[in-house]
């Protein structure tokens, strides 16, 4: 299977908070991101932790990471129409940090 | 207005041409990617560089090739030899190798 594992559709109500889920398996992987992928564009680079962080709060963006289940989630508080589309998890390895290793990204539909 | 540019945004070719998409970036980053994105396949690595004159294959590199005579440029060449080339191609640059930030990409079409 993928390195890194993410569900493939999430769909909320508008003002609803999003959980976007990711697991990877690689438990010296030293950064983990969340990108945003809007229909026919680039990648853009929403936030990321470091391995040795368990929080860290954006704005309206959450990000909790659980080192000992390697899992990484994503939570987006009130969700609005503009959050949707497809966001991407991905980890650097330790010793390679100039590689990611890719999820196959979450299509999130936020519905008014 | 600085950022990754990547040109042209839409490509078509017939089959057996060689064609090359640019990017180019006014960041000053040292390292830049490229990557094939397929529907459901995430983001696969084709090549990338961390220094000028410098690059490596990445996990998909046959039928591709890349220069990097400049810092600011990582032309990519889709040759004849890669057998299914139609896909949409992403460019990154880092500067610390750790963040990657990435152009709006170019959607090649082979017929």
């Amino acid at each position: 299977g993928e390195d890194v594992e993410q569900s493939l559709f999430l769909s909320v109500r508008e003002g609803d908070s999003s959980v976007i889920n990711c697991t990877y398996t690689d438990s010296s992987s030293t950064y983990l991101y969340w990108y945003k992928q809007e229909p026919g564009a680039g990648l853009q680079l929403l936030t990321y932790i470091f391995s040795n962080m368990d929080m860290k709060q954006d704005q309206r963006l959450t990000v909790l990471l659980n080192k000992k289940d390697k899992h990484l989630s994503l939570r987006i508080a009130d969700t609005q129409t503009g959050d949707s589309a497809i966001y991407f998890c991905a980890e650097s390895r330790g010793g390679n940090n100039r590689k990611l290793i890719w999820g196959l990204g979450t299509s999130l539909a936020v519905n008014p | 207005d600085g950022g990754i540019t990547q040109s042209p945004k839409y490509l078509f070719r017939k089959e057996g041409q060689n064609v090359t998409l640019s990017c180019e970036q006014n960041l000053n980053h040292d390292a830049m990617y490229w990557y094939r994105q397929d529907p459901g396949q995430g983001l696969r690595l084709i090549y990338y560089s961390q220094i000028v004159n410098d690059f490596q294959k990445g996990d998909i590199a046959e039928g591709y090739s890349v220069s990097r005579e400049k810092k600011e440029s990582f032309p990519l060449t889709v040759t004849s030899a890669q057998k299914n080339p139609t896909a949409f191609y992403l460019c990154a640059s880092s500067a610390t190798g750790h963040e990657q930030y990435f152009g709006p990409g170019t959607r090649l079409t082979v017929t």
